[in-house]
């Protein structure tokens, strides 16, 4: 979406290598999201932040970290990549309040082998 | 803690007839509503969203949902299906709650709609 970009869009790595996905607003939004996508699931909060510097763990947290340098950037990284880590993951972006909703990248596919 | 339930898998049309998909959601106040529809390959993008006032609401795409507040559901409706409406389609549901202040989106597990030309 306009405004969004992830990166890469594709990547293939090997189980036990650390993996850093980017994910870059144009916005200026405030709230920032990482989303995991699995069949079956739907999607499920990995983490999230709510300025530069502040970030908070949502449902699936375990095995990822993330960081936000500027409010432009939020990085979210597989500190040693496992089998079960193999999904699509998203970024969104929001402005935070309760009727706004959330414009979505176009993700990005990871394959750990 | 609030909840989506999207009982459909998969649901397939023919082109040109009628498509409901359900939603029902579980949340103790008035709720924030949303619909997403996902293209292969791509991210999802805001169909229609639900806050406060006419319980039918108009989106994109020619799409339209009810809100039901006595059966706790938010189905999405359109008259005639396209061969491009083709895709996964999310319902989700807005609570504030996140530290920050932030308003939390919870999916529902998605319906994926094939259209049979």
């Amino acid at each position: 979406d306009a405004g969004i970009t992830q990166s890469p869009r594709h990547k293939v790595t090997e189980t036990g290598t650390p993996v850093t996905l980017r994910c870059h607003q144009t916005e200026n939004h405030r709230y920032m999201y990482w989303y995991r996508q699995d069949p079956g699931h739907g999607l499920r909060l990995i983490h999230y932040s709510y300025g530069v510097k502040d970030t908070d763990k949502g449902e699936v947290s375990d095995g990822y970290s993330v960081s936000r340098s500027k409010t432009e950037d939020f990085l979210l990284t597989l500190e040693s990549a496992t089998s079960s880590q193999t999904s699509v993951y998203f970024c969104a972006i929001s402005e935070g309040y309760l009727a706004g909703g959330y414009t979505f990248g176009s993700g990005t596919r990871l394959t750990v082998v | 803690a609030q909840s989506v339930t999207q009982p459909d898998i998969h649901i397939t049309v023919s082109e040109g007839a009628s498509l409901e998909l359900r939603c029902n959601y579980s949340y103790g106040a008035t709720p924030y509503l949303f619909w997403y529809v996902q293209s292969p390959g791509q991210g999802l993008q805001l169909l229609l969203k639900y806050f406060s006032g006419d319980t039918l609401v108009q989106g994109i795409k020619g799409f339209e949902a009810e809100f039901k507040r006595s059966q706790s559901s938010f189905n999405l409706r359109k008259p005639s299906v396209h061969w491009s409406d083709a895709a996964e389609y999310f319902c989700a549901v807005g609570a504030l709650g996140l530290t920050g202040g932030g308003n939390k989106l919870t999916f529902g597990t998605g319906t994926q709609l094939k259209v049979e030309l």
